[in-house]
């Protein structure tokens, strides 16, 4: 069964540095979002991204974030300047279509900001 | 208001019980309504969907959905250990991309 993958599954990060955390959606799927989840908390949408361009996006991806496809299977979400704030699991999700349609979730990346 | 508003639990049910678990939201324009379910440190597993008012079954899972009343629910018969996770309900609006996650509601299966 085709799944999302995610790499890396732990990423640790200092103040300040930049990461870029990746994603291969499943390959008929044409829709890619950004998730995250603070420990015990529920999870929050970040970005949506159909067409090598962002359909939506919330209040939490300010200018630290963004998203690039750059290739033809991978999808990648950048922190330009982590603060300690970011630590959280990052999950994608990607969906045959928009708007209502299934999402299914990666495994996620767990970033550590110290 | 939240958007989407579940009990965080824990709801306790013995095993081969059936588990009903709950969820509400606030924006009339949602279309559809997902049921995820999330084992501790693991993503969130899309087990069921529903667009439509009433009931919708796949195996032992049951979705029902009353717009009206804003209000989706999720019955699980014959209730596992396995089935011990938290359970999270999301929300969609026509016309945006994103989903509106519950907090989860937290089920543990007493064997």
């Amino acid at each position: 069964e085709p799944e999302v993958t995610q790499t890396p599954s732990h990423q640790v990060t200092q103040m300040g540095q930049e990461v870029i955390l990746r994603c291969v959606p499943i390959s008929n799927h044409l829709y890619f979002y950004w998730y995250r989840q603070i420990l015990g908390q529920k999870v929050e949408f970040l970005v949506s991204f159909y067409n090598n361009e962002i359909s939506e996006k919330s209040e939490i991806f300010d200018d630290q974030f963004s998203v690039e496809r750059p290739d033809g299977s991978n999808f990648t979400l950048k922190i330009r300047s982590t603060k300690l704030e970011d630590s959280a699991m990052y999950f994608c999700a990607s969906s045959t279509s928009g708007s209502s349609y299934e999402q299914y979730f990666g495994p996620g990346t767990r970033l550590t900001v110290t | 208001q939240k958007e989407v508003e579940q009990n965080s639990g824990p709801l306790s049910v013995p095993e081969g019980a059936i588990a009903s678990l709950n969820c509400t939201y606030s924006d009339r324009g949602s279309q559809s309504f997902f049921w995820y379910r999330q084992y501790s440190g693991k993503s969130p597993e899309l087990i069921m969907f529903i667009y439509s008012n009433g009931d919708k079954e796949d195996g032992r899972f049951t979705a029902q959905l009353n717009k009206a009343s804003q209000y989706v629910s999720l019955l699980i018969r014959d209730s596992q250990p396995s089935d011990s996770a938290t359970y999270l309900c999301a929300v969609s609006r026509t016309g945006t991309y994103k989903y509106i996650f519950g907090t989860g509601t937290r089920l543990k299966v007493l064997a």
